[in-house]
Parts: structure tokens; sequence; C-alpha cells
């Protein structure tokens, strides 16, 4: 069966630090990748999604970066934080391709960036 | 590209008090429809799905009908819990990688 982790579950970081949240998929090859953010009381935004290694689609401008250095493997990174980015952050993944792609996505467990 | 409107929350109910929260959508084809459900301090996870008009996708008491001439896909439980306190988002893929959300209920009920 497929599982997808991703950590640290929780980070307290001050502004102008950086980033490093990761996220793995097992049981699954070729997965399309996601991550996702929820800023307190709103809805989801789509940050990054990759269809394969090293091809990194960004959804909205701005101080953060993901790279997909290898297949199940999707990390998303600041260079320096901005107190605008605490957020609870989702990576999620789902089957690849237009025959099996349902859209269902498959979510991890969540990070908390709280940024001071 | 698809998008999702939801009905904007947050909903407070009572035990065994029927729960409907409305979602429709706009897209240029026929989109797969979802509701997912995130309880407090977890990820997202599926609670049901319809991927033509007029089926019905079911689990845990909820159902929701994909209706093409309304562009509707409601979501309903007779007699909630006050386990089904969460956040609900519907959910619409068309053809494409990206999965659009609608902007989330936070559904809490009491006891």
């Amino acid at each position: 069966s497929q599982t997808i982790h991703q950590w640290p579950a929780t980070l307290v970081q001050p502004v102008g630090s950086p980033l490093s949240l990761e996220c793995t998929v097992e049981g699954t090859s070729n997965p399309n990748l996601y991550w996702y953010r929820q800023a307190a009381g709103r809805g989801l935004q789509l940050l990054f999604y990759s269809v394969g290694i090293g091809q990194i689609s960004s959804e909205v401008p701005q101080n953060l970066s993901a790279s997909r250095p290898q297949d199940r493997q999707f990390i998303l990174s600041s260079k320096k934080l901005l107190l605008s980015d605490s957020g609870f952050y989702l990576c999620a993944w789902s089957r690849f391709g237009r025959a099996t792609n349902t859209g269902e996505l498959f979510f991890g467990e969540g990070s908390r960036l709280t940024v001071l | 590209g698809d998008s999702v409107t939801q009905m904007e929350g947050p909903v407070t109910l009572s035990e065994e008090a029927f729960l409907t929260i409305n979602c429709t959508y706009t897209a240029t084809g026929y989109p797969s429809l979802f509701w997912y459900v995130q309880y407090p301090g977890e990820g997202l996870q599926l609670l049901l799905k319809a991927t033509k008009a007029d089926d019905k996708g079911s689990n845990k008491g909820f159902e929701a009908t994909y209706r093409k001439e309304t562009t509707s896909f409601h979501l309903e439980k007779g007699s909630v819990q006050v386990s089904d306190s969460a956040v609900y988002f519907c959910a619409a893929f068309s053809n494409d990688y990206k999965l659009s959300f609608g902007a989330g209920t936070t559904v809490t009920v009491r006891a």
C-alpha cells in the first residue's frame, strides 16, 4: 500500500531564517507531487506541483521554492522566512498520467510552521 | 480553469441534527467531484467522490450527488455526531494535474 510522510510536524522559526520541509511517498512510482498551504481560517492554496524529477510548476509568486531530487521526494524550501509564511503545509500525491489519474489526492499529515 | 464555491462557515449544530454543505463548481467539461475532510490538527482525507453525472458518493453516513444540471455536489448527513466536527472541502478535477478546492467549511457539532 502507498504511504506519504512529511516532516517536521511542527516548526517554529525566526523571521529571516531558512526553511526545509520534506515529503516522501512509498509504494508507488512516478507520482504527481504537490505542496499546499493552509493559512489560519482559510482554504487550501496550491503552491507547487511536480509531474517528474526536476520538474516543478509554481502556482503563486513567493519566497518559497520546491525541489524534487528523487522520484518520490519533494522538498519545500525558503532562504529567508517571512511572517506571512506561517501556516499549515500539506504535501500530497496523485497517480501519474491521464489514464490513471482520477484526481484523487492523498495527503500527508501536515507541517505546522510558525514564523516569529 | 475549474473553480469551486462552497458554503461559508462556520456551521454549528447539535448532535443528531441534519447537515447540508452546499458546493457548486465551474468547469469546461464534466469534472470528477470530491469531498475531503480535515479533522483538527490532521491532513486531509477523502470522504467521498463521484466521477460522473447522477453518481452518488457515500461514506460514514455522508452522501453527495453529482448534479450536472445545477453543477452542484452538496454534502449531506442525516444525523451528525460530535466526531463529525471537522473542516470539509469540496473539490473538482478536470483533465489536468490539479485539484481545485473550495474554501472549506468548518463544522462544529455540540453534544
